[in-house]
């Protein structure tokens, strides 16, 4: 069964970076693609961005451009998200998910999920 | 960007109920509408996509409909493992998009 496995919890200060790690297992790696969705503490969801591991292709919301990177390793079934120059609003939980090519549904669709990776920011 | 906004942002309702939670886009997304459930301190799960396709294995009191900018989600008759928070997202284009989320709470 398919199974996405993400790092553990960070503390990072103001400034700082983080790379968030997704471990999948279960299927062909390279046939899915991954979002990236966060979630702050009491606060909705947020898209910050999708990876292909056939080619590497990305695609970065305006807003993480030039401070996210998305980047997969077929050798060791992983998915990353960097996130750079941290500030207290990056606090979230920061979940992988794999997305399926629904044909209905136009855009891949999440339909696996990591548990998520809680980032705290706090000097 | 486009905007999706839910409502109501919250909801309180009994065993037994059938409630309906509505999500407006800012322009029309055709069909691209999905709809997913929450529990807290878990990652979301996908319900509904297409605007009313039910993901396999969600229990068919869910269901879905709606087209262009107005969608609702309604559930036949609450259980007691419905009580989560809801978010509608459009898979239109990118930057994909979620509603503010629609939490639904035992009366």
């Amino acid at each position: 069964q398919v199974q996405l496995v993400q790092s553990g919890a960070e503390v990072k200060k103001p400034g700082a970076s983080v790379k968030v790690s997704c471990k999948a297992s279960g299927y062909t790696f390279t046939s899915y693609g991954f979002n990236w969705v966060r979630q702050a503490p009491g606060q909705g969801l947020e898209w910050m961005g999708s990876i292909s591991p056939y080619n590497g292709n990305t695609n970065y919301p305006h807003k993480f451009r030039g401070r996210v990177t998305m980047t997969t390793d077929t050798s060791t079934r992983t998915a990353y998200m960097e996130l750079r120059s941290l500030r207290s609003d990056d606090a979230a939980v920061y979940y992988c998910a794999r997305v399926d090519p629904i044909a209905a549904a136009g855009l891949p669709l999440p339909t696996h999920w990591g548990p998520g990776t809680l980032v705290t920011v706090s000097s | 960007d486009i905007q999706m906004t839910q409502s109501p942002s919250s909801l309180s309702a009994s065993l037994g109920d059938r409630v309906t939670i509505t999500c407006r886009a800012s322009q029309s997304i055709s069909l691209y509408l999905n709809w997913y459930q929450q529990k807290p301190g878990k990652a979301p799960e996908l319900l509904i996509y297409a605007a009313s396709s039910l993901q396999s294995g969600v229990p068919s009191r869910f269901s879905g409909s709606g087209s262009g900018t107005d969608f609702t989600l309604t559930i036949s008759s609450l259980q007691p493992e419905d009580f989560a928070t809801y978010y509608c997202q459009q898979s239109y284009t990118t930057p994909i998009t979620f509603g503010q989320g629609t939490r639904l709470e035992i009366k």
